[in-house]
């Protein structure tokens, strides 16, 4: 049984194409998140959003734009895409104020 | 500005010995810290926490280490084992139970059996 799973695991796409990243969680938790680890292995968190709320929103272009279409969806899709959002993009879930679980990631290349 | 920071990227340890991983931070408003695992292909998974009330929380092989007027904290992994080979990562938060993690960049550790 799969907590936190995320599709695709790989997106390798064109400049410019605009692609969407889906995370699910099973653990019945009420805040997701969305972190990106760029190419110096640095995590940095993105949104979260707690009760398809957004609470946190770390000065990202809004090319991004997260989805949450229920409690247990929260989506990422991104506009226009450049050379340097490739990286490993993260799904987290957790109940509010608790220690957040991890989706496996997706791999983006952007060429 | 990173406020976590762990200046090691890379430490090997024999099998049976004990693994001293580092971690220091610059935000004095960090009152929660936490350690998580990633081996590759994979996500980070939750390893061990600590509040700021505390010095020293203990979880079977892991016992992580706090101190507070230095801003540092340290995981200890004693015996270490093959399969604790993995990419350990440090994270803060403020305001205990806060959303916003701020996690260090890593230090990949390699056990030699």
């Amino acid at each position: 049984d799969t907590a936190v799973s995320q599709t695709p695991k790989y997106l390798v796409t064109q400049m410019g194409n605009d692609k969407s990243i889906k995370c699910e969680q099973n653990l019945g938790h009420d805040t997701m998140y969305w972190y990106k680890q760029d190419s110096k292995k640095f995590l940095k968190i993105m949104f979260s959003y707690n009760n398809k709320e957004l609470i946190i929103n770390e000065t990202v272009p809004n090319r991004f734009s997260p989805k949450s279409p229920d409690k247990a969806h929260l989506n990422l899709h991104i506009n226009s895409l450049e050379l340097g959002d490739s990286a490993v993009y993260f799904c987290a879930s957790s109940q509010r104020g608790r220690t957040q679980y991890f989706g496996p990631g997706t791999r983006l290349t952007v060429l | 500005d990173q406020q976590v920071k762990q200046n090691s990227p890379s430490l090997s340890v024999q099998e049976g010995r004990i693994s001293i991983l580092n971690c220091d931070y610059t935000n004095s408003m960090f009152d929660y810290f936490l350690w998580y695992k990633k081996y590759p292909a994979e996500g980070p998974t939750f390893l061990i926490s600590i509040s700021s009330i505390k010095d020293k929380n203990e979880d079977g092989r892991f016992t992580v280490f706090l101190n507070k007027s230095a801003k540092h904290l340290s995981l200890h992994i004693v015996p270490s084992q093959p399969g604790d080979s993995a990419v350990y990562f440090c994270a803060a938060s403020a305001d205990f139970g806060n959303e916003k993690l701020t996690f260090g960049t890593g230090t990949r550790l390699t056990i030699i059996p």
